[in-house]
């Protein structure tokens, strides 16, 4: 069935430094791929997503790119903030249903000033 | 719009006690969810619901219920609580339209049984 691996953590980084968080995606088609984020005591938000191949998502200065040759969605934001700690899932639908979400283990995000 | 609301914010149980956690949401989708996250195991799916009058199990469905009382709210209920279910929960919801089926998250319910 479909699902999505992602780099463990906790990644940790300083302020204004490039964060990557690798993410790959096994799947049957081109299912919409999706990153979320959880900050602290919070529910998880939709940060971007991608609904096709070579399509790129971007929200908050973070993008990701749909590659479907290395089936890789990862995720990128060139100068990062302390406001960026979080947890970061990438997801896909599940393949026994279009409207479930499979969900990463999740990597939590450390950025310190 | 408020968005995904849910109650209680936290609560405490004992062993053996029961409770309904409730979950409304105010976007007119179709499709609405229950998870648990626990450290280290990520979000697992107990029951979700793809549109008003069905429900289904996902992943991790023993000891729940649920029912979705009409579109707007859906409601997990515990019967009788073991420490195993202390968890925090998040209820979801997504419209589950054709190409648009992200899902937007609850701020969840922190339980702890004793």
């Amino acid at each position: 069935g479909n699902s999505v691996t992602q780099m463990e953590g906790p990644v940790t980084l300083s302020e204004e430094a490039f964060l990557t968080i690798n993410c790959t995606y096994t799947a049957t088609g081109y299912p919409s791929l999706f990153w979320y984020v959880q900050y602290p005591g919070e529910g998880l938000q939709l940060l971007l997503k991608a609904t096709k191949a070579d399509d790129k998502g971007s929200n908050k200065g973070f993008e990701a790119t749909y590659r479907k040759e290395t089936t890789s969605f990862h995720l990128e934001k060139g100068s990062v903030q302390v406001s960026d700690s979080a947890v970061y899932f990438c997801a896909l639908p599940a393949s026994d249903s279009w409207g479930k979400l499979q969900f990463g283990a999740g990597t939590q995000v450390v950025v310190t000033p | 719009n408020a968005g995904v609301t849910q109650t209680p914010k936290f609560q405490v149980l004992k062993t053996g006690q029961s409770m309904t956690l409730q979950c409304a949401q105010d976007m007119n989708h179709n499709s609405m969810y229950w998870y648990r996250q626990d450290p280290g195991m990520g979000l697992r799916l107990i029951y979700y619901s793809a549109s008003e009058g069905t429900t289904d199990k996902g992943e991790v469905p023993n000891g729940y219920n649920v029912s979705r009382l009409n579109k707007r709210e859906f409601s997990l209920r515990l019967e009788s609580a073991a420490p195993s279910q202390t968890s925090v929960y998040f209820c979801a919801s997504s419209p589950l339209a054709e190409g648009y089926n992200e899902q937007f998250f609850g701020p969840g319910t922190r339980l702890t049984v004793l």
